[in-house]
């Protein structure tokens, strides 16, 4: 079965400073990883995602994420947060072993950037 | 452009009715799939679909259905039997193994 873990429900940090989002994951065989952000009342849309090749992964808006197979986690980075990236963060896995590609979804962070 | 429509954006249901959430694709995606979201519980499987005419339970199927006939709709009934049904419900679709999804802008369903 796969899982994923977020272990933050809120993470704080104001204008300017990095940013970090964790994520770690239990799959069977290679993951399929991927973050997506919600704002309220809102789908969730895509930002990045890893699937094989480079661990460091860019994705949009000025987002990164690092694969780190030993500690099965995946967070995402942004080195200047702006206020405007206050949202709800989901990270998700699917295993490379389901052909069917339902994805495991975390529980979220809410990120607050303050001015 | 290509994207997921659902609708209504909101809905209200009164206890023991019948309702049902729209979901509308045309990007060609062959499956899809409708989550719920509560606050603090992520993203829960309801049902997906592969395939026309064919579908699956997810994690939390008790009190849904859903039907497939054809790819580009894939609506979701949230039946009487459904004990708490208030919830922000979005649909999804796919194609590919390692593609993600592509989401609808939810419906937000409340029980009065």
């Amino acid at each position: 079965a796969q899982s994923v873990a977020q272990p933050e429900d809120q993470v704080n940090v104001a204008e300017g400073n990095p940013l970090t989002v964790k994520c770690t994951y239990s799959v069977s065989g290679n993951p399929y990883l991927f973050w997506y952000v919600q704002y309220p009342n809102r789908g969730l849309q895509f930002l990045l995602k890893y699937i094989t090749g480079d661990n460091l992964v860019k994705g949009s808006y000025g987002f990164e994420a690092e694969f780190n197979k030993s500690q099965t986690s995946f967070h995402l980075k942004k080195p200047s947060a702006l206020v405007s990236d206050s949202a709800l963060y989901f990270c998700a896995v699917r295993g490379g072993t389901d052909s069917w590609g339902k994805f495991q979804f975390g529980a979220g962070t809410q990120v607050v950037v303050t001015p | 452009d290509g994207g997921i429509t659902q609708s209504p954006k909101y809905l209200f249901r009164k206890e023991g009715q019948n309702v049902t959430l729209s979901c509308e694709q045309n990007l060609n995606h062959d499956a899809m799939y409708w989550y719920r979201q509560d606050p603090g519980q992520g993203l829960r499987l309801i049902y997906y679909s592969q395939i026309v005419n064919d579908f699956q339970k997810g994690d939390i199927a008790e009190g849904y259905s859903v039907s497939r006939e054809k790819k580009e709709s894939f609506p979701l009934t949230v039946t009487s039997a459904q004990k708490n049904p208030t919830a922000f419900y979005l649909c999804a679709s796919s194609t590919g193994q390692a593609r993600g999804y592509t989401f609808g802008s939810g419906t937000r369903l409340t029980v009065v």
